[in-house]
């Protein structure tokens, strides 16, 4: 079974738009995190936020927050007022920390930002 | 913040030679170093686990005598490619993470290699 599931391979939003990004996980490993990371077409990977299995509240950082549903296994990406920088591959990621910390990561999104 | 230095940026290089790339971890110390390497429009896919002072652990299918791997201090990793051909070309990206447990992989800025 797939570890980390991106179903969007591409999308589009109107700059100053919100987007979501999807990515569901599977794990049985009570501790794990949760990343998400920017690829732009330099292809250097940038951490955007990072949430952990544990973590009572969404985390946040600026214009990126990630919806944490434990439940459903989903952490999804929301960026807020889009801005054509954002236009990038975007990877979901998972690292399971009792079970050999390795990251696994997912198939990638990519977002185009439309003027 | 943790910054990963990796180098060369891009190589060429002639079919049977032997590239090397190093990633370093600036301004922490990386016990563990992730080897990854992408195909066009593809994720990531993990080579190699090295870890400080011992052998590399290679994922299913990763050749370790094409991809040699060294991790000899607490902050510089190498990859070499021996004896490269066009089908090794791709992007290589290496990534470090200060202490095991859920802290973030920071990522080198990649390598593409192209095999002639």
């Amino acid at each position: 079974a797939q570890k980390i599931t991106q179903t969007q391979p591409g999308m589009f939003v109107q700059e100053k738009e919100a987007v979501t990004l999807d990515c569901t996980y599977d794990t049985s490993d009570p501790s794990y995190g949760l990343f998400w990371y920017k690829q732009p077409s330099s292809g250097e990977m940038i951490f955007l936020i990072y949430q952990g299995s544990y973590d009572q509240q969404n985390a946040t950082e600026g214009r990126y927050s990630l919806n944490f549903q434990k439940a459903r296994k989903s952490a999804n990406l929301v960026i807020s007022a889009s801005q054509l920088g954002d236009s990038a591959m975007y990877f979901c990621a998972m690292r399971e920390v009792t079970t050999g910390n390795q990251f696994y990561f997912g198939t990638g999104t990519s977002l185009t930002v439309i003027p | 913040g943790a910054v990963v230095s990796q180098h060369p940026s891009r190589v060429i290089c002639k079919s049977g030679t032997s590239v090397k790339i190093e990633c370093r971890s600036l301004d922490f110390q990386a016990t563990t170093m992730f080897w990854y390497r992408q195909f066009p429009k593809q994720s990531l896919m993990l080579m190699a686990t090295s870890n400080e002072g011992s052998k590399a652990t290679y994922e299913q299918g990763v050749e370790k005598d094409k991809f040699l791997i060294n991790h000899a201090s607490l902050t510089l990793s190498t990859l070499t490619v021996t004896s490269a051909h066009p089908e090794d070309s791709s992007f290589y990206i290496c990534s470090a993470s200060m202490v095991s447990g859920a802290n973030v992989l920071t990522f080198g800025a990649g390598s593409r290699l192209t095999v002639l």
